[in-house]
């Protein structure tokens, strides 16, 4: 089936520090993929679409200038959390989509000291 | 809005007992309906999903669900739970119409007793 990599899988960083996490699809192409945050003993919330090619589409309440998505090939976007604070630890999760379904990445789980 | 309601935040069941995780959402479009299932520290599995068509939809591990429209309901179920079938379980739910973004529900802790 198809698989979808996130890397890291953990990351400790220092407070004020930037942070990228890489979401792949292995074996198939995704022009859209999506980035969830998952906070302990939560659900997961959508935090933006990314969209091969194009800006990002974030849902409210979500910062922008904060939460970096690149996606610049057919199989790789990136999130990057840019002056990482402590409230930013958590467990990102990405998904793309591929043959009409949706598949979700490992997760990485961030840590700002 | 679109919502998603799972009311038991934990579940406890026996070995060999079967298993009823609810849900109910809130949509306004015609709904795609998930159940993921996510092991400590890991990302998301898919355990089965509604489209369209026979509203029992058998997934994997043994899993069922049953879309009830009339009760906006899409209830998980197995008949046998085994100690592995430990995690929590998410509902989900997607539309076309909404670009596909999925709404989860806040998730049932399932713990197996021996």
């Amino acid at each position: 089936g198809a698989v979808v990599s996130q890397h890291p899988s953990w990351v400790i960083c220092k407070s004020g520090t930037s942070v990228k996490i890489e979401c792949r699809s292995l074996d198939f192409q995704a022009t859209t993929m999506f980035w969830y945050r998952q906070f302990p003993k939560q659900s997961l919330m959508l935090m933006a679409t990314s969209n091969e090619g194009s800006k990002a589409t974030y849902e409210q309440g979500v910062e922008k200038d904060k939460f970096l998505i690149n996606h610049a090939s057919l199989t790789l976007s990136t999130l990057t959390v840019t002056s990482a604070h402590p409230e930013d630890s958590s467990f990102y999760i990405c998904s793309a989509k591929g043959n009409g379904e949706l598949f979700f990445g490992e997760g990485s789980r961030l840590t700002v000291l | 809005a679109q919502s998603v309601t799972q009311p038991d935040i934990h579940i406890t069941v026996s070995e060999g007992a079967s298993l009823e995780l609810r849900c109910n959402y809130s949509y306004g479009a015609t709904p795609y309906l998930f159940w993921y299932v996510q092991s400590p520290g890991q990302g998301l599995q898919l355990l089965l999903k509604y489209f369209s068509g026979d509203t029992l939809v058998q997934g994997i591990k043994g899993f069922e669900a049953e879309f009830k429209r009339s009760q906006s309901s899409f209830n998980l179920r197995k008949p046998s739970v085994h100690w592995s079938d430990a995690a929590e379980y998410f509902c989900a739910v997607g539309a076309r119409e909404y670009g596909n973004k999925l709404v989860f529900g806040a998730g049932t802790i399932l713990r197996v007793k021996s």
